[in-house]
């Protein structure tokens, strides 16, 4: 069974400083790995992704994050934070099997951004 | 490209009542998913969609919802005799073969249950 973990349900980072949101995850394949934000009283919109090509995947927004399997991690970073980069992120992992669309998701974190 | 589309964006019902929520996917994506997201939670899955065909239920679907996608293009969610505790947002999205992996997700119908 798949699951992931996100370290942190609340983090505040500084304007202009580095944001880390962790995220480790369980599953017995190779997976595929996601991350989305969430803006209040919104849907989900998809920030990167990861499906076995490049272990450092750039996404929308400058954020970035880094698959390392051996730490089976997939932690989102953004080196200089912006006011607008408040809301909830989500980490999710789906199985990379033929026929398994699912996703789980992390429980998310609030990022909160101080000027 | 309009984006995945549910309505209504807010339904209050009192308990008891029956609930239905629409999902109209992005064009051309032949999968479609309903998730049920809590607050303080992450989306949980309810169930998926390949065409019209149903390929997977989560526990979590309870006798008391069902869910159709009957011409393989829009979706229903139908919640029956609603309980408190059926009070969450519920989420629809959409994929498509080759967008790599990609499932775009709809503004969620949230629902209250009075």
């Amino acid at each position: 069974a798949q699951s992931v973990t996100q370290l942190g349900s609340h983090v505040s980072v500084s304007e202009g400083a580095l944001v880390l949101l962790r995220c480790n995850y369980s599953s017995s394949v190779p997976p595929y790995l996601f991350w989305y934000v969430q803006y209040p009283n919104q849907g989900l919109q998809l920030l990167l992704k990861y499906t076995s090509a490049a272990t450092l995947v750039k996404g929308i927004n400058g954020f970035e994050a880094e698959f390392k399997k051996s730490e089976t991690s997939f932690h989102l970073t953004k080196p200089s934070a912006h006011m607008s980069d408040a809301a909830e992120y989500f980490c999710a992992v789906r199985d990379s099997g033929a026929g398994s669309y699912q996703l789980t998701f992390g429980k998310g974190t609030k990022l909160s951004v101080i000027p | 490209d309009t984006g995945v589309s549910q309505n209504p964006r807010h339904k209050i019902t009192k308990r008891g009542q029956n609930v239905t929520f629409r999902c109209d996917p992005i064009s051309e994506h032949n999968r479609l998913y309903w998730y049920r997201q809590t607050l303080g939670q992450g989306p949980e899955f309810l169930t998926y969609f390949q065409n019209e065909a149903q390929l997977e239920k989560s526990r979590l679907l309870s006798d008391r919802f069902s869910a159709e996608r009957p011409k393989g293009s829009f979706s229903t969610l139908e919640i029956q005799r609603t309980e408190q505790g059926d009070s969450a947002m519920y989420l629809c999205a959409s994929s498509a073969p080759g967008s790599g992996n990609t499932i775009y997700f709809g503004e969620g119908s949230w629902l209250t249950v009075v």
